[in-house]
C-alpha cells in the first residue's frame, strides 16, 4: 500500500544552522505533499506544502523541493532559531480510486535546534 | 476566524465503556478527516467524510469504531467497548476540498486513555 518513509528521525542543529528533512513516498500518483509542524501537546499544524506541477516552493525560511522522478521530496529550513524545536512530519496525498484527499503520514523527526 | 475544535480535550474511560469525540471543523470547509496517534507515532487516517457522507472508511481498525457527521458541520467518532490499544492522541482535520491538493487544518485533537 501506500507508504511515505521519513529520515532522519532526530536532528538536533545549532541555532542559525539549516535542517534538511527528507521524505521518500512509494505511490506515484500522489500529487500533494504538505509539512506539518506539531509542538508539545498540540495539533499539527500547516506550515507549507508543494503541488506535483511544481519543483520548489519557499516561504521565508522554509523552502520544500520534489523529485517526482525519485519519489521524494525534503523540507529546508534556514538560520533556525530555537522556537523551531518541533516534531515535523511529512505526508502525501494517496489519491487511489477514491481520490479522497487522505494523507499517508511519515513517522516525524524531532527537530532541536541549540541556542 | 476560529480553527477546528475538538472535545473533550482529555477522556480517561474504563475498558469496555464506549466514547464520542467531537469535531467542529471550520466554516464552510465541507471535507473533514479524523486521524489518529498513538504514543510517539505518525498520525494513522481512520475516516473521511464529504458533506454528511462517507466515502472512505477504509481506516477504522475495527467495528468497535464508527463516526457520523450532521449538518455538514460536526462529527462525532464513536468508540464502542474501548481497549486499551485504543488510547491515542485522535485528531479531526477540515479542508475546503477533498480533492488532493486542499490544506487539511488539524484541531488540537482529544486525548484518551484506556484504563
Amino acid at each position: 500500500g501506500e507508504n511515505v518513509e521519513q529520515h532522519p528521525s532526530t536532528l538536533s542543529v545549532q541555532e542559525g544552522d539549516s535542517a534538511v528533512i527528507k521524505c521518500t513516498y512509494s505511490d506515484s500518483a500522489s500529487n500533494y505533499f504538505p509539512w506539518y509542524k506539531q509542538e508539545l501537546g498540540k495539533g499539527p499544524q500547516l506550515i507549507i506544502d508543494i503541488r506535483s506541477n511544481v519543483g520548489e516552493k519557499k516561504d521565508q525560511r522554509i523552502a520544500v523541493t520534489l523529485n517526482k522522478t525519485a519519489k521524494h521530496f525534503s523540507l529546508h529550513i534556514t538560520e533556525t532559531q530555537p522556537e523551531d524545536s518541533a516534531v515535523y512530519f511529512c505526508a502525501a496525498s494517496g489519491i487511489g480510486s477514491s481520490n479522497t484527499g487522505k494523507l499517508i503520514f511519515g513517522q516525524g523527526t524531532t527537530l532541536q535546534v541549540k541556542p | 476566524g476560529a480553527g477546528v475544535s475538538q472535545s473533550p480535550s482529555n477522556k480517561v474511560t474504563e475498558k469496555g465503556k464506549d466514547v464520542e469525540l467531537r469535531c467542529d471543523p471550520i466554516s464552510g470547509h465541507t471535507a473533514l478527516y479524523w486521524y489518529r496517534q498513538s504514543l510517539g507515532q505518525g498520525l494513522e487516517f481512520l475516516i473521511y467524510f464529504q458533506g454528511n457522507s462517507a466515502p472512505d472508511k477504509s481506516g477504522l481498525p475495527s467495528d468497535r469504531f464508527s463516526a457520523e457527521r450532521t449538518g455538514g458541520s460536526v462529527s462525532t467518532l464513536t468508540i464502542q467497548r474501548t481497549q486499551q490499544e485504543d488510547s491515542a492522541v485522535y485528531l479531526c482535520a477540515s479542508s475546503l476540498e477533498s480533492l488532493a491538493g486542499g490544506g487539511q487544518y488539524f484541531g488540537p485533537g482529544t486525548r484518551l486513555l484506556v484504563l
